[in-house]
Order: structure tokens, then C-alpha cells, then sequence
């Protein structure tokens, strides 16, 4: 079983429309989780730390189930800004331990 | 805050030479840097994770002898990818950490494409 999956997808949304996806991690001593957001051709950036409360930030929610090992995101209201490969990302250490990262869900936004 | 730059942004090399990354934390000090490579259409993986002043630490199946990464100051990690060959060919991204417990947060840097002819 992989450490981190991901539907790859892509996913075809029109914008304006609500879209979720998940990830399945295999490690249950890993304690943060991130998703990040890579552009074609660039680094992956930080869009959100996922905490065990669940968070939200704007138009993006986070959630994460520890029992059942996944964690979600949710993007409200899509625009086509939000176009990317969405990366679910797990740290399993404490500290400054190397990430683990998902294969990514494309996300596309028609018009 | 917390900027990290990569050099070169890109680079074409002929098969059986070397090529050196240079990874910098422009407005902090990076108690760890990690270096990761991505191969089209697949995940970043993890190749190895540096701390200043010590050798590097190498994930299994990345040979530490082809790839040399040195860490000499608290702002700088280089990776040199020593006989290149088409199959070292991706994207190589280096990202920079604080460090220390509760400070896993890592700033990545712009990445280089390699390619290898």
C-alpha cells in the first residue's frame, strides 16, 4: 500500500462549483498534514496545514480523520484561478523530518 | 519572510558530466534542507535531508556517491549530481526548514530542470 494516495483525476469542474477530494495515508504515527498546491512546472506551495479540529481559510476547508487515516479538502465557490495539482502531504516525524507527498489531484476549472 | 532560491532555474547538460544545484535561505537560517526530485507525472520523492555542518542523511535507493550534497553554512546546501545521464533527467527542488519540534513547516525553493542528453 502506498504511504500517501491520491486520485489523480484530473477533475472537470465549472466555476463556481464546490469540489472535494481526499487522501489516504498509511502511517499512523504521522503527525501533520499539509496540503500543498503545484503549478505546472513549479514548486509546490503551501495552501494549508491540516489540523486535527478540521480548518478553513477563505474558500478552502480542511479536514482530517486520524481514525480512519485521511485527510480532505474542500474549495467552495471554484474560480479558474484554482487550476493546479493539489498535493496531499504527510510528515510522519515530529520535527523537521522529510515530507511525504501524494501524486496530487488535478484540479481543472472550465469557464 | 522565508524565501528560498534555487540555482540554476534550468540546465542542459551533455551525458557524463556534473552539475551542481545551489539551494539558498535568503532571509533565515535553514537548521535543515531537504532535496526532493520529481520525474513527469509522478510525486516528489524525497532524495535526501541535509543538516548544517554533518553529512547528509539518504533516503534508500539514492546513491550518495552520484549525488554529493553539502551543507556548509546555516543559508546554503548544494547538490552536485556528479556523470549525468539521461535518467537523472527531473525536476529537482530543495526546501529549507528551521528546524526543531513544532517547526516542520518547509519553504521550498523554485526548482531546476535537468536535462541530460
Amino acid at each position: 500500500r502506498k504511504e500517501v494516495e491520491q486520485d489523480p483525476g484530473p477533475f472537470n469542474v465549472p466555476e463556481g462549483a464546490t469540489v472535494a477530494f481526499n487522501c489516504t495515508y498509511s502511517n499512523s504515527a504521522s503527525q501533520s498534514f499539509f496540503w500543498y498546491r503545484q503549478d505546472c512546472r513549479k514548486e509546490p506551495k503551501l495552501l494549508m496545514s491540516v489540523y486535527s479540529s478540521g480548518n478553513e481559510d477563505g474558500r478552502f476547508t480542511a479536514q482530517l480523520n486520524r481514525a480512519s487515516q485521511y485527510i480532505s479538502l474542500l474549495i467552495r465557490d471554484s474560480k479558474l484561478s484554482d487550476s493546479a495539482t493539489y498535493l496531499c502531504v504527510v510528515n510522519a516525524g515530529g520535527g523537521a523530518d522529510g515530507l511525504t507527498f501524494g501524486k496530487g489531484t488535478h484540479l481543472i476549472i472550465q469557464p | 519572510g522565508a524565501v528560498v532560491s534555487q540555482h540554476p532555474s534550468w540546465v542542459i547538460c551533455k551525458s557524463g558530466t556534473s552539475v551542481k544545484i545551489e539551494c539558498r535561505s535568503l532571509d533565515f537560517q535553514a537548521t535543515t534542507m531537504f532535496w526532493y526530485r520529481q520525474f513527469p507525472k509522478q510525486s516528489l520523492m524525497l532524495m535526501a535531508t541535509s543538516n548544517e555542518g554533518s553529512k547528509a542523511t539518504y533516503e534508500q535507493g539514492v546513491e550518495k556517491d552520484k549525488f554529493l550534497i553539502n551543507h556548509a553554512s546555516l543559508t546554503l546546501s548544494t547538490l552536485t549530481v556528479t556523470s549525468a545521464h539521461p535518467e537523472d533527467s527531473s525536476f529537482y527542488i530543495c526546501s529549507a526548514s528551521r528546524g526543531g519540534p513544532g517547526t516542520d513547516t518547509q519553504y521550498f525553493g523554485p526548482g531546476t530542470r535537468l536535462t541530460v542528453l
